[in-house]
């Protein structure tokens, strides 16, 4: 049971450059999330999945795509990489959406840097 | 929309002195709160949740928590700190779409 793993664990672009983070959870959880993690204003919401075939937007989706492409994955893409999109990248998945969310299993975490 | 202010940035205590990390929330009914820590270059762990119940909240690693609705406040408390605890530590709280989390503090551990 590996829980939440991501890949790669770090990665360097040239500003323009594209790139995909893969994410993948075995514990059968319904939602998934992206967030950015940038010193001292701890995680943001980038996009969320709150089932197999739905996204939505978060809080800084702008500069961001994504896909979920099945139960267990669901992958980010940087189309135009921007040094402001330099930040550890953090996949989380939940079992599901109620009236509140319940507790996040996180990933390692992508460290990326754009030059 | 819900909110979570962590007021102390960096923390230093000695080893094997107690600890408390203040977390102050917003939100418009009762909170499903969280703590997580992340030791450097790793991900984030839970340490502990709230959702219902008794406001005193056990956790792993000797952690505990203590909801307090009056004060919109979720405290992170350990009777005696030990070196391994120095990580950053992030309170959390759920809201519809995923969790808001505050800016994090980061916990220096003295010998």
């Amino acid at each position: 049971n590996a829980g939440v793993t991501q890949t790669p664990k770090f990665q360097v672009l040239k500003t323009g450059q594209s790139m995909t983070l893969q994410c993948a959870q075995d514990m059968n959880h319904n939602s998934m999330y992206w967030y950015r993690q940038d010193p001292g204003m701890g995680l943001r919401l980038i996009y969320y999945s709150a089932s197999e075939g739905t996204t939505d937007k978060g809080e800084v989706p702008n500069g961001y795509n994504v896909s979920r492409l099945n139960k267990r994955e669901f992958s980010l893409r940087l189309e135009s990489a921007a040094p402001s999109q330099t930040s550890v990248y953090f996949c989380a998945s939940s079992d599901g959406l109620g009236r509140q969310v319940y507790e996040q299993y996180f990933g390692p975490g992508t460290r990326l840097t754009v030059t | 929309a819900q909110s979570v202010t962590q007021p102390d940035i960096h923390i230093t205590v000695s080893e094997g002195a107690s600890l408390e990390l203040r977390c102050n929330y917003s939100y418009g009914a009762t909170p499903y709160l969280f703590w997580y820590v992340q030791s450097p270059g790793q991900g984030l762990q839970l340490l502990l949740k709230y959702f219902s119940g008794d406001t005193l909240v056990q956790g792993i690693k000797g952690f505990e928590a203590e909801f307090k609705r009056s004060q919109s406040s979720f405290n992170l408390r350990k009777p005696s700190v030990h070196w391994s605890d120095a990580a950053e530590y992030f309170c959390a709280v759920g809201g519809r779409r995923a969790l808001t989390f505050g800016s994090g503090t980061r916990l220096q551990v003295q010998p």
